[in-house]
């Protein structure tokens, strides 16, 4: 099966400074890697995803990178909020059922 | 929370009781999915279903049963609780948006202990 791998497990940042989480996935066959913010007592929200044909996605001030040679992915927040302060999670998929999730990052934007 | 409703929102029950969670949707989705969530492990998937009456096992099966009677409900069944199950539990629905990949929206969670 799958297994995706996630840095940091905690990270922290000033207000206005950008943050990165970085995963790694292991099965070749994925191809759709999808991001999360999970806020405390709620149910993960997706908040941006890419597929295995696109390189880099963005919107607004969240992007994502994609290195299929590698196997990594990236999630980087520009100019972070308060707001921003989560749980993130990154996952990948092969197919329609197979959603592998890392273990998490927590982001504390520090105001 | 993409109109999904989970039932009950908290439970507490004994070890060796049955607990059945429940997952409603307005979307209309043919995909869903029921998740757990542990410290240290993400989530992790437990069933899911396909179509009415069409399930699968996911990574973490053992000990759990589902039913998909209707399109807008999933069922998760605890059959003999036990304290290992303790977890936070969502539901998830899918739908396509292009080639084979399903983008998956989850519900708020059902927060079940088991003493």
């Amino acid at each position: 099966g799958e297994n995706v791998e996630q840095h940091p497990s905690t990270l922290s940042v000033q207000e206005g400074d950008s943050a990165v989480i970085k995963c790694t996935y292991s099965d070749s066959a994925s191809n759709y890697f999808p991001w999360y913010k999970q806020e405390l007592g709620k149910g993960p929200q997706l908040i941006i995803d890419i597929r295995s044909n696109v390189g880099e996605k963005k919107d607004q001030r969240i992007a994502v990178t994609l290195n299929k040679t590698a196997k990594h992915f990236s999630l980087h927040i520009t100019e972070t909020q308060p707001e921003d302060s989560a749980v993130y999670f990154c996952a990948a998929q092969r197919g329609a059922n197979n959603l592998f999730f890392g273990t998490g990052t927590r982001l504390t934007v520090i105001p | 929370d993409a109109g999904i409703t989970q039932s009950p929102r908290h439970k507490v029950t004994e070890t060796g009781t049955p607990v059945t969670l429940r997952c409603h949707q307005t979307e209309n989705h043919r995909y869903m999915y029921w998740y757990r969530q542990d410290p240290g492990h993400g989530l992790r998937l437990i069933h899911y279903s396909y179509g009415v009456k069409d399930t699968d096992k996911g990574e973490v099966s053992d000990g759990y049963s589902v039913s998909r009677s209707k399109t807008e409900d999933f069922l998760l069944t605890l059959e003999s609780a036990t304290s290992s199950q303790t977890s936070v539990y969502f539901c998830a629905i899918g739908g396509t948006s292009g080639g084979n990949n399903y983008e998956q929206y989850f519900g708020p969670g059902t927060r079940l202990t088991v003493t």
